[in-house]
């Protein structure tokens, strides 16, 4: 399976200030994943990044806020922008398995708390 | 949209005992059940997956059945070791041809010695 390093892995920001997540994948892959995980609860899909194309975002997510790069197949990056406590969560990056649909392979995430 | 549920929010057994998760969802179109077991501070790591067109997949002491006429499928852990304590994710694909996968709640598991 994909081997992904996602940094920075915990930040502590201000609010109303932005933070770039980035993930680096082992190997070329279509789709990325990003997920927010909120304290205590499951994983929530925020948007899928093809490269090449604009990313797709899940209802109750926007670009403005989530704008999302993927300029390869082998990197993506999530920035949270004009952060307020609310965005205090663990985001994640994956991929998916290799030829047919398969299970997700994680980054070790990223433990954003917004002061 | 897909939904799933599962159940319980919480699990406790005794070390040796069976662990049973369940979860359902409602898109008859999914055809792809993962489940996720993630270990406080860390990610989640896939430990069993099933297909449609299977009923049921075993790997050693884990297990997992689905029911795709009642759109539920469960995980089944036998001989219960405390290193088995996390929480556990079910998921299920939207079949939308892009990978997509939907969480369920998850189920908090504590395997006491």
């Amino acid at each position: 399976s994909a081997v992904i390093s996602q940094k920075p892995s915990r930040d502590i920001c201000q609010r109303g200030t932005s933070l770039t997540i980035q993930c680096q994948v082992d190997s070329q892959v279509t789709m990325m994943f990003w997920y927010r995980q909120q304290p205590g609860q499951s994983l929530t899909l925020i948007a899928t990044a093809n490269q090449g194309s604009e990313a797709t975002y899940e209802s109750g997510f926007v670009i403005d806020k989530f704008p999302i790069s993927r300029p390869n197949l082998t990197f993506s990056t999530l920035t949270v922008s004009n952060m307020s406590p609310e965005d205090s969560s663990i985001y994640l990056c994956s991929v998916a398995g290799q030829g047919a649909i398969s299970g997700y392979t994680f980054g070790s995430g990223t433990r954003l708390t917004v002061v | 949209g897909e939904n799933v549920e599962q159940h319980p929010s919480t699990l406790s057994v005794q070390e040796g005992d069976s662990a049973v998760i369940k979860c359902t969802y409602s898109d008859s179109a999914s055809n792809y059940f993962p489940w996720y077991k993630q270990e406080l501070g860390k990610r989640p790591q896939l430990i069993i997956d099933i297909r449609s067109n299977v009923g049921e997949k075993k790997d050693q002491r884990i297990a997992v059945t689905l029911n795709k006429t009642a759109k539920h499928f469960s995980l089944h852990i036998t001989e219960t070791q405390p290193e088995d304590s996390a929480v556990y994710f079910c998921a299920a694909d939207l079949n939308t041809g892009f990978q997509k996968l939907v969480f369920g709640t998850g189920t908090r598991l504590l395997v006491s010695p």
